[in-house]
């Protein structure tokens, strides 16, 4: 079944650490986002590429980083310098260019502070 | 820069009722407008994309409107069953080349009491 997984679901991290959230689609999607989630809270955009080798900042990008070297993997690494990282990290795909098509989610990773 | 929200942020019904959840942007420049729905510590799930030409969407017992000119979106679901307690969002793209980030409302809790 095509899809996006993301690895792994829960992920906690100790002062100073930075850590990384896997985000895997097999739809054959151009573009890719990340979000982060607070509670009772709607997402916000953190990253987004529209091609491989490719990304633009979205509105909380800092203290965050993104690579996109494969279509199909969009990993997010939450550097030391994010001060509050506990939320929820969903990350999604849609093909880009076409219209009227939804995105995708995958199942979210909750990060912790230790 | 676009605001989106949902009105109620709480909703509580008894099954068999037909209810409306509402969503409201304030910039009508809009591509097109998503519902998704959230279950508890889950990723989302797209229920019904509106484009900016259409005036709504139906698929199932759930049917979404869209008034660009006043800035509202409905989504109205007939007959509920506690299997549609979620919570319900309402997103709308800003265009930017092929990809298309998503400006998110907070939310609408809806419980469905058995």
């Amino acid at each position: 079944d095509g899809g996006i997984t993301q690895s792994p679901k829960y992920l906690f991290r100790k002062e100073g650490q930075n850590v990384t959230l896997s985000c895997e689609q097999n739809l054959n999607h151009d573009a890719m986002y990340w979000y982060r989630q607070d509670p009772g809270q709607g997402l916000r955009l953190i990253y987004y590429s529209q091609i491989v080798n490719d990304f633009q900042k979205g509105d909380i990008a800092e203290g965050y980083s993104v690579s996109r070297e494969k279509k199909e993997s969009f990993p997010l690494t939450v550097t030391s310098a994010q001060k509050n990282p506990t939320a929820f990290y969903l990350c999604a795909s849609d093909p880009g260019q076409v219209s009227g098509q939804p995105q995708h989610f995958g199942d979210g990773t909750r990060l912790s502070i230790l | 820069k676009q605001e989106v929200t949902q009105i109620p942020a709480a909703l509580s019904v008894p099954e068999g009722e037909n209810l409306v959840l509402n969503c409201s942007f304030t910039d009508s420049a809009i591509y097109n407008l998503q519902w998704f729905r959230q279950d508890p510590g889950k990723g989302l799930t797209s229920l019904l994309l509106i484009q900016s030409s259409q005036r709504e969407q139906t698929s199932g017992r759930l049917n979404a409107s869209l008034d660009k000119s006043s800035g509202r979106s409905t989504l109205y679901i007939a007959a509920s069953q506690p299997g549609d307690s979620a919570t319900y969002l309402c997103a709308v793209p800003i265009s930017s080349g092929s990809a298309r980030q998503l400006t998110f409302g907070s939310g609408t809790q809806l419980t469905v009491l058995p």
